[in-house]
């Protein structure tokens, strides 16, 4: 079974930093890309970066270009978001998941973890 | 980016009936569309990928279709279960971007 487990998400001032972390299992992680999807209180579902299975291709939406880092360990099994320069905006819950391909190229996310939540306040 | 518009913003509808979404793109996308569904305090859950193609597991009262760049998902036979938000997305060129969402709501 396919189990996505995202942590790291807490209460932040803005300005400040956070690291996002997503344990993997139930699949081959390194045959797959991952990806991050956030959606704020009450809205809909906004994607903000994704990461290929060998990090040959990463992308990030604008709203975060700039700011946030994707990364990944495919020997732990695990994916990063790297959060800096955190603002009122970013405040959401953060899903990770998993594409159906490996190469991060026309996404379709089949199984997505419960989400980790992200407040940035001051 | 590509912008896309899901139609309409809410429905009401009863057990049994025939629901359609529509999810237009703002320019081609071929048939890079998927269709999620997510249910109060849970994540998204794949349904129709690929515009058409139904994912693994997913009951076959769902279906997906394409003309041009209008896209329909259709529940046919509305079950209580089925009751959620409903997200359009593509998957053409990135950033990938969501539609605003469809609520179905019981009559």
């Amino acid at each position: 079974e396919v189990q996505l487990v995202e942590s790291g998400g807490g209460l932040v001032q803005p300005g400040r930093s956070l690291r996002l972390s997503c344990a993997a299992s139930g699949f081959t992680f390194d045959d797959y890309a991952m990806h991050w999807v956030r959606q704020a209180p009450g809205k809909g579902l906004e994607w903000v970066s994704g990461i290929s299975w060998n990090r040959d291709n990463i992308d990030y939406a604008d709203s975060v270009k700039g700011r946030f880092t994707i990364s990944r360990d495919n020997a732990k099994n695990s994916l990063y978001l790297e959060m800096s320069s955190l603002r009122v905006e970013d405040t959401a819950l953060y899903y990770c998941a998993k594409d159906m391909g490996g190469g991060g190229i026309a996404p379709s996310l089949d199984h997505w973890g419960q989400g980790t939540r992200v407040t940035v306040s001051s | 980016d590509i912008q896309m518009t899901q139609s309409p913003s809410s429905l009401s509808a009863s057990i049994g009936d025939r629901v359609s979404i529509t999810c237009r793109a703002s320019q081609s996308i071929s048939s890079y569309l998927n269709w999620y569904q997510q249910k109060p305090g849970n994540a998204p859950k794949l349904l129709i990928y690929a515009a058409s193609s139904l994912q693994s597991g997913v009951p076959s009262r769902f279906s997906g279709s394409e003309s041009g760049t209008e896209f329909t998902l259709t529940i046919s036979g509305l079950r209580p279960e089925d009751f959620a938000v409903y997200y359009c997305q593509q998957s053409y060129s990135t950033p990938w971007t969501f539609g605003q969402g469809t609520k179905v709501e019981i009559k």
